[in-house]
């Protein structure tokens, strides 16, 4: 099966500093990577995802890069502000014909200091 | 992801007693989801269902069950086999790979 690894586990970010997480998986197969963003005692948000078929993705102050020949994929957080501060989730799916499921990474906690 | 709806929020489960947390959606979403979260670590897939009447076992199911009976319902018993269910309990549905979750439901041994 697919297995995710996050790194790392705890990033402490100044504020309007840049964030970067990074995740690698083990499946050249997959082709679908989620990053979820988790509040304390709230459920995981998904903030953006990316397919194989496409390098790198923005969305505002968000983007993901993949390198699928290093099988690691990265989410970077530009300017960051205190609300970012929260558990992030990297996650990787392979193909299954209708019967995909998400391989987890062991998250992130980021802090962003005002 | 607000039509995925938990409930109990907290349940409190004595030793040697099933408990079942309700999931239901009506984002018409085929496939749904159990995961479990401990303190401090990911989610670990417990059940998942992509059709009606029919659910796989994910990474730890022991201790488990489920039912899909309805699209829109996959509730999660808890057993008295599950020695540790102490954890936060997400429940998924999703639209091809993008999995919505439902606001969680903390179980608590008493």
């Amino acid at each position: 099966g697919e297995n995710v690894e996050q790194h790392p586990s705890t990033l402490s970010v100044q504020e309007g500093d840049s964030a970067v997480i990074k995740c690698t998986y083990s499946d050249s197969a997959s082709n679908y990577f989620p990053w979820y963003k988790q509040e304390l005692g709230k459920r995981p948000q998904l903030i953006i995802d990316i397919r194989s078929n496409v390098g790198e993705k923005k969305d505002q102050r968000i983007a993901v890069t993949l390198n699928k020949t290093a099988k690691h994929f990265s989410l970077h957080i530009t300017e960051t502000q205190p609300e970012d501060s929260a558990v992030y989730f990297c996650a990787a799916s392979l193909p299954n014909f209708g019967n995909e499921k998400l391989t987890f990474g062991t998250g992130t906690r980021l802090t962003i200091i005002p | 992801d607000g039509g995925i709806t938990q409930s109990p929020k907290y349940l409190f489960r004595k030793e040697g007693q099933n408990v079942t947390l309700s999931c239901e959606q009506n984002l018409n979403h085929d496939a749904m989801y159990w995961y479990r979260q401990d303190p401090g670590q990911g989610l670990r897939l417990i059940y998942y269902s992509q059709i009606v009447n029919d659910f796989q076992k994910g990474d730890i199911a022991e201790g488990y069950s489920v039912s899909r009976e309805k699209k829109e319902s996959f509730p999660l018993t808890v057993t008295s086999a599950q020695k540790n269910p102490t954890a936060f309990y997400l429940c998924a549905s999703s639209i091809a790979e993008t999995q919505y979750f439902g606001p969680g439901t903390r179980l608590l041994v008493l």
